[in-house]
């Protein structure tokens, strides 16, 4: 069964840094470029970032840039996502989604079930 | 940044009905344009990648055209089961964007 399951989610006071984590099984992962797309409470998709197959390309929402970091060990088939100086326009939900080809451009055919992030003091 | 607008924001239709909903983007994107469903409480389902082609799984009723700007997703007989928020998204260059969302509502 192809699977993403997300991790790391939490309370965090503004300011502070979260890894989440995306374990991904039932598919070849180093062939897949992966994405996280956010989910504010009752609010619409927002993309905040993507990693190619091999991380050559990655890309950031201009909200995240210079806060957020992507990364991926293809190793252990895990996605990551390293979020610094959180704001509390940072709370929503997180998911972690896998591309059908190996760059980010050809649509998220698997999506985790989401892990909520919290930012608040 | 491109920009994705979705038209209308909801909408309101009875069981067999055709439905379209609309996806304007702020400068060309070829057909770099996908479509998910999504219900409440539950993670985005991919239904249409490249503007036009189904996702496997997805049922025959869906159906995506467009390429440039605009864009059209048909529902083609709606069924109590497509109750949802829909999204377009444009995966034509980074940031990738999404649209606002449509939400279908069944009468």
């Amino acid at each position: 069964e192809v699977q993403l399951v997300e991790s790391g989610g939490g309370l965090v006071q503004p300011g502070r840094s979260l890894r989440l984590s995306c374990a991904a099984s039932g598919f070849t992962f180093d062939d897949s470029a992966m994405h996280w797309v956010r989910q504010a409470p009752g609010k619409g998709l927002e993309w905040v970032s993507c990693i190619s197959y091999n991380s050559g390309s990655i890309g950031y929402a201009d909200s995240v840039k210079g806060r957020f970091t992507i990364s991926r060990d293809n190793a252990k088939n895990s996605l990551y996502l390293r979020m610094n100086s959180l704001r509390p326009e940072d709370t929503a939900v997180y998911y972690c989604a896998k591309d059908r080809e190996g760059d980010p451009w050809y649509g998220m055919d698997v999506w985790g079930q989401g892990t909520t992030v919290t930012v608040s003091s | 940044d491109i920009q994705m607008t979705q038209s209308p924001s909801s909408l309101s239709a009875s069981v067999g009905d055709r439905v379209a909903i609309s996806c304007r983007a702020s400068r060309s994107i070829s057909n770099y344009l996908n479509w998910y469903q999504q219900k409440p409480g539950k993670a985005p389902n991919l239904l249409i990648y490249a503007a036009s082609t189904l996702q496997s799984g997805v049922p025959s009723r869906f159906g995506g055209s467009g390429s440039g700007t605009d864009f059209t997703l048909t529902i083609s007989s709606l069924q109590p089961e497509d109750s949802a928020t829909y999204y377009c998204q444009q995966s034509y260059t980074t940031p990738l964007t999404f649209g606002g969302g449509t939400k279908v509502e069944i009468k």
